[in-house]
């Protein structure tokens, strides 16, 4: 089945810096990857997506990039602030099946 | 539009007894999945229910079960709760079976001792 390996787990940036934040996947027929942001006490919150026809998608601080070649793609968030602290989730869509595979988290933290 | 939402928030049982967890969708939403959420295992795929119907199911005994209602509601049943069984258990939901976008509730945090 799918797996989806995520990396680093733990990441501490300066405020105003870059943080990325990179996955890689087994299934090649695999086409929508999902981010998702978990703070504490809340659940999972979508907040970017790219699908395997496109390379790159932006939305204001965050992008993300696809290789699928290389079977792996990154979150890139720019100008951190400290509300970018929190646990977030790569994960891909299993092509056989309706559910999504999750990554197993980086924990981002946001020094002042 | 309302977000989805999970109840109870918080649960406390005994180990051997058994629990159900309630989750009531996105309006307009009829897909909602399952998931359980651990420190060891991350989060892991529970299982899927669209028009009533479990449509996938991950790879859990079968004191998990769930169900779905014909206004989308959905509930989950363990048995026999295990001490393992302690997670936040999260509930999504999409538009349809064949929709990507999935949208979590808060969880509800259950604890076996």
């Amino acid at each position: 089945g799918e797996n989806v390996e995520q990396h680093p787990s733990t990441l501490s940036v300066q405020e105003g810096d870059s943080a990325v934040i990179k996955c890689t996947y087994s299934d090649s027929a695999s086409n929508y990857f999902p981010w998702y942001k978990q703070e504490l006490g809340k659940g999972p919150q979508l907040i970017i997506d790219i699908r395997s026809n496109v390379g790159e998608k932006k939305d204001q601080r965050i992008a993300v990039t696809l290789n699928k070649t290389a079977k792996h793609f990154s979150l890139h968030i720019t100008e951190t602030q400290p509300e970018d602290s929190a646990v977030y989730f790569c994960a891909t869509k299993d092509s056989s099946a309706s559910k999504i595979i999750f990554g197993s988290g980086t924990r981002l933290s946001i020094r002042p | 539009k309302a977000g989805v939402t999970q109840t109870p928030r918080y649960l406390i049982k005994t180990r051997g007894q058994q629990v159900t967890l309630s989750c009531s969708p996105i309006s307009g939403h009829r897909s909602v999945s399952w998931y359980q959420q651990t420190p060891g295992q991350g989060l892991q795929f529970l299982f899927e229910y669209f028009s009533e119907t479990q449509r996938n199911k991950g790879n859990f005994p079968g004191r998990f079960s769930g169900r779905q209602f014909s206004n989308s509601r959905s509930e989950m049943n363990v048995s026999t709760l295990e001490l393992g069984d302690s997670a936040l258990y999260l509930c999504a939901s999409k538009t349809s079976g064949s929709s990507y976008e999935q949208y979590f509730g808060p969880g509800t945090r259950l604890t076996v001792t």
